[in-house]
Parts: C-alpha cells; sequence; structure tokens
C-alpha cells in the first residue's frame, strides 16, 4: 500500500512569490490534513478537508489555502511568501473516521530566500 | 484551550539507560492520544496510540506509554534505549478535525 506522497520534496522561492504544494493521499483515505513544522513550534495546524470540504482551519493567515480534489488529493497554496514560510510543510491523510491515526508524508521543505 | 506540553526538549542518555518523556494535555472531549517518531530525515511515524481501554499501551520497537487520566499525562517510556532511538519524538492529541501536537523532545542516544 503507498503512503503518503507530497511533491515536490524542496522548494526555494523568493518573497512575494505564491507556491502550490500537493499531497496525495493513501488509497482510500478521504481525510488530508496539512501542518508546518518549525523548529521550536513543533507542529503547527493548518487545515483539514474530508471529502472536498474543510472541516477546521489553524490560525495562519488567508495568503495560506488549500482544497482538495474528488480523488482525494490535495493542494496547499500560500501567496506573497514571507521569509517567515520558510518551514517543513507536512500532509497527513487519514480515514477520517473516528479512533484512527494520521499517516504523514515526508513533507515540502519550503525555503523562503 | 486544547494542548500538549513536553517537558524535556533535549534529552540525551547513553546506550541501555531508560527513557520516559513527559507528555501532558488539555482537552475536554474524548482523548485519542498518539506518540510520533521523527527519525533524521524521515517522515514521521506512529509509534503508540490510545483510544481506550487498558491504559498502558505497547507500541513498536519496544515503546510503551501510560495513560494517567487524572493528571492528564500520557508519559512514553522505554526500558533500554538504542542508539538507532536518536530521533524527535512529538506526543498528539486527536481534536476536532486536528491533531495536536507538542514542540517535540529531541532524544540523542550516545554509543
Amino acid at each position: 500500500k503507498a503512503g503518503v506522497t507530497q511533491t515536490p520534496r524542496y522548494l526555494i522561492k523568493t518573497r512575494g512569490q505564491q507556491v502550490t504544494l500537493s499531497c496525495s493521499p493513501i488509497s482510500g483515505h478521504r481525510s488530508v490534513s496539512w501542518y508546518q513544522q518549525t523548529p521550536g513550534q513543533g507542529l503547527q495546524f493548518l487545515f483539514e478537508y474530508f471529502s472536498e470540504t474543510q472541516r477546521n482551519k489553524g490560525n495562519f493567515p488567508g495568503r495560506f489555502s488549500g482544497r482538495q480534489f474528488s480523488n482525494s488529493r490535495s493542494e496547499m497554496n500560500v501567496s506573497t511568501l514571507e521569509l517567515g514560510d520558510s518551514a517543513l510543510y507536512l500532509c497527513a491523510s487519514s480515514s477520517g473516521a473516528g479512533n484512527t491515526e494520521a499517516f504523514f508524508g515526508q513533507g515540502t521543505r519550503l525555503t523562503v530566500v | 484551550a486544547q494542548s500538549v506540553s513536553q517537558h524535556n526538549h533535549h534529552v540525551i542518555l547513553s546506550e541501555a539507560a531508560s527513557l520516559e518523556l513527559g507528555c501532558n494535555y488539555s482537552y475536554g472531549g474524548t482523548v485519542n492520544l498518539f506518540w510520533y517518531v521523527q527519525y533524521p530525515g524521515q517522515h514521521l511515524q506512529l509509534l503508540l496510540k490510545y483510544f481506550s481501554g487498558d491504559p498502558l499501551v505497547k507500541g513498536i520497537k519496544g515503546f510503551e506509554a501510560e495513560f494517567i487520566k487524572s493528571k492528564f499525562s500520557f508519559n512514553l517510556r522505554k526500558p533500554s534505549v538504542q542508539w538507532s532511538d536518536t530521533a524527535e519524538y512529538f506526543c498528539a492529541v486527536r481534536g476536532t478535525y486536528k491533531y495536536i501536537f507538542g514542540t517535540g523532545t529531541r532524544l540523542k542516544v550516545l554509543a
């Protein structure tokens, strides 16, 4: 069974640009959530999607947005990049049902210069 | 507010030493608790989970954790660590359509 796939693995962008990150969940999983990981901050929740609907959103500015497609694949977009957006962005997939754990991808390392 | 606190940010142990990493949570609903591990350059992997039942849960690689409801704690333990346990460990609680993570504990095991 294939795991969670995130692309690209690494990105370097300049301030003011925008970026789109992609996540393909485990087959059959309908829930995809996104997290920002930075040293000392741990994992901060961005948003969660289930069957193309955003069910929860974290405390991030509107520059951070996402969507989910009918095949459960998800994309995350960050517009007007700032230096502080440099982080590892992790995607997690789960069935969305109760009493289940999340499975994580390897992440996309975004560096804003 | 929903939160997870990990008390130890950095831990250094020698091989064969015993390990206990603290985790306290604040969450008002049904508690689902997790420990994840992130080895250098690898993705987050589930070590163990607690949903209900026996508060002592056993995970992979000899790890175990005890859920103590009265203390809002879910501490991770391993009787004898190995060099290969060097990694970052995250405690998490599942909230409403999200997981709330602690800030992580970096464990370094000296050979």
